[in-house]
């Protein structure tokens, strides 16, 4: 089975960073997502780790360890338009290899 | 690249009514899903397809939930009945084939079962 923990609320101030942690346990772990949520839009992607370490794409990044079950994302330079909800998602080989999604965290940016 | 495309975006019905939604994937993605997304939670898989095939439904209720994938493209996801609990929103998504690839969601139907 699968179990991905995240917060469930975060505030953050804008042009500030922050970082917005999951954990996990998988019984066959085959990469981790990141995705972002507008409130009533879908999920868009955002990054993908498979092997340990940091992942930058602009404001952007995404760090895994494989080891201790930890991703996190972090996002600079904060701006309002970041807030949204932060979907962290695991994708398991046992079986199908299907992608399955932490609760969300869901993220408000204030001025 | 067109997106995946989804109909209705909104749906009302009463329970104990049928409901079908409809989702066209990006083309050439092999691979689509089905997910319910209860207000304030993750999406929740119910179902993968790989070309026309069901590659898993464990978490698809059958007793309610049926889907297709007829000729591998378009799909369908039909509840009959629906109950209040059905009230979601119904993502389908597609990908390529392949661990590192990433799932593109349509933008959902809104379900009210009142």
């Amino acid at each position: 089975g699968q179990n991905i923990d995240q917060p469930t609320e975060m505030t953050a101030t804008e042009g500030a960073i922050v970082q917005i942690n999951c954990t996990y346990q998988t019984s066959g772990f085959n990469g981790l997502f990141w995705y972002q949520q507008h409130a009533g839009e879908a999920p868009t992607f955002l990054s993908y780790n498979v092997l340990d370490g940091l992942e930058e794409k602009g404001r952007f990044s995404s760090f895994l360890s494989r080891s201790k079950g930890y991703s996190y994302l972090l996002l600079k330079e904060l701006q309002m338009k970041d807030s949204a909800s932060y979907l962290c998602a695991v994708r398991d080989e046992t079986g199908a290899n299907n992608l399955f999604f932490g609760t969300g965290t869901r993220l408000t940016v204030i001025p | 690249e067109a997106g995946v495309a989804q109909s209705p975006r909104y749906k009302i019905i009463e329970k104990r009514q049928s409901v079908a939604f409809w989702c066209n994937p990006i083309s050439g993605h092999a691979t689509l899903y089905w997910y319910q997304q209860i207000l304030g939670q993750g999406p929740k898989l119910l179902i993968q397809f790989q070309n026309n095939g069901v590659v898993d439904d464990s978490q698809l209720p059958k007793d309610r939930f049926s889907a297709e994938r007829l000729k591998g493209v378009d799909s369908t996801l039909k509840i009959q009945p629906a109950k209040l609990e059905d009230s979601a929103v119904y993502l389908c998504a597609s990908s390529l084939v392949g661990g590192g690839s990433p799932l593109h969601f349509g933008n959902g139907t809104r379900l009210t079962v009142t």
